[in-house]
């Protein structure tokens, strides 16, 4: 089975643009999860898609939002891009059901200048 | 609130020794617990995962944990440290319904020749 794949690895943005990330989950698997992980914060949960509906949202302001597509595949959009946005964007995939485990994509790494 | 604490955001040791990283988590209903490791510019990759079937569970490189309600713990370990076992090691658990998962701040593991 292919893996989580993301797209793309790494983005250079200006402030004040906006982004987009994308995320293409295993085979079959229904739940996108989303973090931000920068050197200072550790690994922060942005939201969770099931089946095209949101179902878990971390702490972070409406700037970052998401969808998930009827064939699992999701979009995080980031606008207004300030420079503490700089971050590795790791994207998570599982089936969905309590209790199982998430497997990784190897991030987008987006710098803002 | 349910909390994940990850005892040192570093630990040292050398190569040869055992590894020993701890967990410990606060809730009040039985949790899945799992262990995730990331190498450098990489997303995180699962190690092993407990779901109730046995508390001593294996993963993959040799390395174990076992869960022990009483402590509401569930530490990793290895016997022999490996040079590249050099990474950052995160703890996380699944608590009740709502399927997302609670991170530890992770732990570098840093190993001496």
């Amino acid at each position: 089975k292919a893996g989580v794949t993301q797209t793309p690895r790494y983005l250079i943005k200006t402030r004040g643009q906006q982004v987009t990330l994308s995320c293409s989950p295993i085979s079959g698997h229904r739940s996108v999860s989303w973090y931000q992980q920068t050197p200072g914060q550790g690994l922060q949960f942005l939201f969770e898609y099931f089946s095209e509906t949101q179902r878990n949202k971390g702490n972070f302001p409406g700037r970052f939002s998401g969808r998930q597509f009827s064939n699992s595949r999701s979009e995080m959009n980031v606008s207004t891009l300030e420079l503490g946005d700089s971050a590795l964007y790791l994207c998570a995939s599982s089936s969905g059901t309590l209790g199982n485990e998430q497997y990784f994509g190897p991030g987008t790494r987006l710098t803002v200048t | 609130a349910q909390s994940v604490t990850q005892l040192g955001s570093h630990v040292s040791v050398s190569e040869g020794a055992l590894v020993l990283l701890r967990c410990n988590y606060s809730s009040s209903v039985p949790p899945y617990l799992f262990w995730y490791v990331q190498y450098p510019n990489q997303g995180l990759q699962l190690l092993l995962k407990y779901t109730s079937a046995a508390t001593l569970v294996k993963g993959i490189n040799d390395f174990e944990a076992e869960f022990k309600k009483s402590e509401t713990s569930f530490h990793l370990t290895k016997p022999s440290a490996h040079m590249s076992d050099a990474a950052e090691y995160f703890c996380a658990v699944s608590l009740g319904s709502n399927y997302q998962l609670i991170w530890g701040a992770g732990t570098k593991l840093i190993i001496k020749p």
